[in-house]
């Protein structure tokens, strides 16, 4: 069945440190691929998106690009910061005919100053 | 509101009793999620409302669970017969028609069955 794979965490670091957060994915069609990021005691919101193969998502820093061939998106930011401390969640959505989305387990970013 | 309102913000109760995890979606949002999230475990799928369409329950890990959604916007998920693996957070999320898969998430009702 359609999956996503995060890589495990927690992950810590220094700021202004490079980060990347692996995602890998397995689904039978399309899918359209997510970042999800959930701030301490806040709700999760979306964080960036790319909807077909190449296609690169960005937000706040953040970049993942869309690879077909690897079945990857992985996310990435040059220089983190403190206040980038979150969980964040790799998702699918397979079929643009449901918007149910498939999630990763979630990887926790810690950065510390 | 503003966004997807979720009560109770937290909830203990005794293994076999039922629960009732209410959620009330961004106005104007016709599609409305359920997901679980448990401790290392990330986000399970349990149930999606579209509108009129029949809901797609297959995440629903057993029939002790059940949600419902009247009148199109506030939704009921209920568990019966509590047992300890049932806690956990559970988060309501919503859409607008046409989304192309952003979210809107609640903050979550968490469940603690002792």
């Amino acid at each position: 069945g359609d999956s996503v794979t995060q890589m495990e965490g927690p992950v810590t670091l220094s700021e202004e440190a490079f980060l990347t957060i692996n995602c890998t994915y397995t689904a039978t069609g399309y899918p359209s691929l997510f970042w999800y990021v959930q701030y301490p005691g806040e709700g999760l919101q979306l964080l960036l998106k790319a909807t077909k193969a190449d296609d690169k998502g960005s937000n706040k820093g953040f970049e993942a690009t869309y690879r077909k061939e690897t079945t990857s998106f992985h996310l990435e930011k040059g220089s983190v910061q403190v206040s980038d401390s979150a969980v964040y969640f790799c998702a699918l959505r397979v079929s643009s005919n449901t918007g149910k989305l498939i999630f990763g387990q979630g990887t926790t970013l810690q950065v510390k100053p | 509101g503003a966004g997807v309102s979720q009560s109770p913000s937290n909830k203990v109760t005794e293994k076999g009793k039922d629960v009732e995890l209410r959620c009330d979606p961004i106005s104007g949002h016709t599609a409305l999620y359920w997901y679980r999230q448990s401790l290392g475990q990330g986000l399970e799928f349990l149930i999606y409302f579209q509108g009129n369409s029949a809901p797609d329950k297959s995440g629903l890990p057993s029939d002790r669970f059940s949600a419902e959604r009247t009148g199109g916007s506030v939704s009921t998920l209920t568990i019966q017969r509590t047992q300890q693996e049932d806690s956990a957070v559970y988060l309501c999320a919503s859409s607008f028609p046409g989304s192309t898969g952003e979210l809107f998430f609640g903050e979550g009702s968490r469940l603690t069955v002792l």
